[in-house]
């Protein structure tokens, strides 16, 4: 059961450079979500998709897009990658809004 | 600042006991709280949820408590196991922008089990 699948696991880019996180969940979910973790911090919303052909701002959503490819795949696009983007992403999905949401292993990313 | 916050940052406890990790929040319209377990190196892993409406709820191991009247939420494991080492974080319920699925994470409890 694979779940939620991120790629890559790890990147590591010069700022200003354009980077594109992978997301895909085969349990056929229809919420699908992107959140960031920075050390010794919880988990903060970049951006969420509440259905096939949605998407909404989160919580920390500048510097950031979105695009729900389709009802599996959900991807988070940095245009100009920032040293202030150094963090940990996660990608999440669930059932519906308001229900537990499933996490991948994340996406480590460095900006130098 | 965050709305979800954890009274203790680590937490020690011996093998076999009785764990308990405290959670405050602050949004008195959140109607829906989860708990989270997060190893190293991991993605965080569902462990149970309760809606507002309700005030305890069990798991294997587990029991989540809801104190509406305090904004507080508490994770109890029993019989902790080397296993149950992990961050936990406590997550509620918020809207953004009209919807209504949108997690706010606290900070997270670093739970060590010594055998």
């Amino acid at each position: 059961n694979a779940g939620v699948t991120q790629t890559p696991k790890f990147q590591v880019l010069k700022t200003g450079q354009s980077m594109t996180l992978q997301c895909a969940q085969d349990m056929n979910h229809n919420s699908m979500y992107w959140y960031r973790q920075d050390p010794g911090m919880g988990l903060r919303l970049i951006y969420y998709s509440a259905s096939e052909g949605t998407t909404d701002k989160g919580e920390v959503p500048n510097g950031y897009n979105v695009s729900r490819l389709n009802k599996r795949e959900f991807s988070l696009r940095l245009e100009s990658a920032a040293p202030s983007q150094t963090s940990v992403y996660f990608c999440a999905s669930s059932v519906e809004e308001n229900q537990p949401q499933h996490f991948g292993d994340g996406t480590r990313l460095s900006i130098l | 600042g965050e709305s979800v916050g954890l009274h203790l940052p680590t937490l020690s406890v011996q093998e076999g006991d009785n764990s308990i990790i405290n959670c405050a929040y602050s949004n008195s319209a959140s109607d829906y709280f989860i708990w989270y377990k997060q190893e190293s190196g991991k993605g965080p892993q569902f462990i149970i949820d309760i809606r507002s409406n309700m005030d305890k709820r069990q798991g294997q191991r587990v029991t989540v408590l809801l104190n509406k009247t305090v904004k507080h939420l508490s994770l109890q494991i029993a019989a902790t196991q080397p296993g149950d080492s992990a961050v936990y974080f406590c997550a509620e319920n918020v809207n953004y922008g009209g919807s209504q699925g949108n997690l706010i994470f606290g900070k997270g409890t670093k739970l060590s089990v010594k055998p």
